[in-house]
């Protein structure tokens, strides 16, 4: 199975701040990464797929790239509604798997 | 729009059944695989099963092999998962997930939570 690393596990930032998140596989996974927004008791949202495509409808303060096995995960200026868990899912291969997450709140 | 929505949970006892179900909407179901994918307390996410658009092709995760077994209604929309001889580490909040292309779990339900306890 894939591994999929991620740091930090936690951060927190002031509103307008740059936020980045880092994730690597444990293989080549060429650009089959996905990076998710997850708040409590909701469904988690899909926010970047194949590394570096912004989902429809995600604002574009989202960003992410990466190829390979080391993909990085950016929120240009930091809302106070971006508060939640962040994560990383390689599609490469079944079994699917994760990043462990990073929680991002306000300072 | 697409939506996901999972039912069924609730407490079970260690070596009992329980069945999950998603119901969708908003997208051609029969078109598309789907995932399950779930969440234990305090962990990450661990994909459960993946079953291919027609319903002919499963993939189950080692830990679930054998007890869980999914399936896809096309004429209802309806996803099921039905799991079997349940263990306490099976305790989680349970999430069905659309599959786009490769294997991309593109839209989720909003879970159900499992609790397997005596």
């Amino acid at each position: 199975d894939i591994q999929m690393t991620q740091s930090p596990t936690s951060l927190s930032a002031s509103v307008g701040d740059r936020v980045t998140i880092t994730c690597q596989a444990s293989q080549d996974i060429t650009n089959y990464l996905n990076w998710y927004q997850h708040k409590p008791g909701k469904a988690p949202k899909l926010l970047i797929y194949e590394a570096s495509n912004l989902e429809t409808g995600v604002p574009s303060r989202f960003s992410g790239s990466g190829f390979g096995t080391d993909f990085t995960f950016t929120i240009s200026s930091l809302q106070p509604e971006d508060i939640a868990t962040y994560f990383c899912q390689q599609n490469d291969n079944l079994p699917l798997t994760f990043g462990p997450g990073t929680k991002v709140e306000i300072k | 729009q697409v939506q996901l929505v999972e039912s069924g949970g609730g407490v079970v006892q260690p070596g009992g059944s329980l069945r999950l179900s998603c119901a969708a909407s908003g997208f051609s179901f029969r078109s598309y695989g789907m995932h399950w994918v779930r969440q234990a307390p305090g962990k990450g996410l661990e994909w459960v099963a993946f079953i291919r658009y027609d319903g002919n092709n499963k993939q189950y995760a080692d830990s679930v092999k054998g007890r869980f077994t999914t399936s896809k209604d096309n004429s209802q929309n309806t996803l099921h998962l039905q799991m079997n001889s349940l263990r306490a580490d099976d305790t989680a909040v349970y999430y069905c997930a659309r599959s786009g292309s490769y294997y991309n779990a593109d839209y989720w339900g909003p879970g159900t939570l499992v609790i397997v306890s005596s």
